[in-house]
């Protein structure tokens, strides 16, 4: 069975500052992977995806993550966060061939600082 | 125009009531899902549909009974609620399995968010 850990519960980083947001996961091949972010009282987005090919992936709002299979880890990275980038990051992963399953991680709760 | 929508946003109704919480995508995806997100924001499946079949039970009380009258909508019906069924539900809908060689992504609605009194 696959599974997801994000061993940081909550991260607090300064304006301006570099992110990374760490992701672990546990499956037999390579699994799909994903990143979704939460605000405040709102649903979820997907930030980006990695199905397969170039291990760095570009999304949404200046993310990016890397898929390392030796480390079966898919990090999210920002250069330089934003006071806006404070809410809730979840990474999943769905078995290789459907991503219909998804599996959450228990999410990285990012404050940001002024 | 929203691609993921749910209704109400908010429910807040007493122990033992029945209640349903809606949900319409117009992506023109075929497969629906609900997910429940815990008081410590942990996401979890319950059910997926695709083209009004059920493809995903997880296990979950049958107090809970998802019902899909077309493709584009899927609702949550909850009998009986209890305190513990207080939580986030977020539908959630994709293209059918395999339609993208099994690549598909699913996008998800605003939230429910239910408290039971």
């Amino acid at each position: 069975a696959q599974s997801v850990t994000q061993p940081d519960i909550h991260i607090t980083v300064s304006e301006g500052a570099s992110l990374e947001l760490r992701c672990n996961y546990s499956y037999g091949a390579t699994p799909y992977l994903f990143w979704y972010v939460q605000s405040p009282g709102q649903g979820l987005q997907l930030l980006l995806k990695y199905f397969s090919g170039d291990t760095l992936v570009q999304g949404i709002k200046g993310f990016e993550a890397e898929f390392k299979r030796s480390q079966s880890s898919f990090n999210l990275r920002k250069p330089s966060v934003h006071w806006s980038d404070a809410a809730e990051y979840f990474c999943a992963v769905g078995p290789t061939g459907t991503a219909s399953k998804l599996t959450f991680g228990t999410g990285t709760r990012l404050q940001v600082t002024l | 125009d929203t691609a993921v929508s749910q209704t109400p946003k908010y429910l807040v109704t007493q122990m033992g009531n029945d209640k349903s919480i809606k949900c319409e995508q117009n992506l023109g995806h075929d497969t629906m899902y609900w997910y429940k997100q815990d008081s410590k924001k942990f996401l979890k499946i319950m059910f997926s549909y695709n083209n009004k079949e059920l493809i995903i039970n997880e296990t979950v009380p049958n107090r809970f009974s998802p019902k899909s009258p077309d493709k584009a909508h899927l609702n949550l019906h909850i009998n009986s609620l209890e305190l513990g069924d207080s939580a986030v539900y977020f539908c959630a809908s994709s293209q059918r399995p395999g339609a993208s060689g099994g690549r598909e992504t699913q996008y998800f609605g605003p939230g429910t968010r239910l408290l039971v009194l």
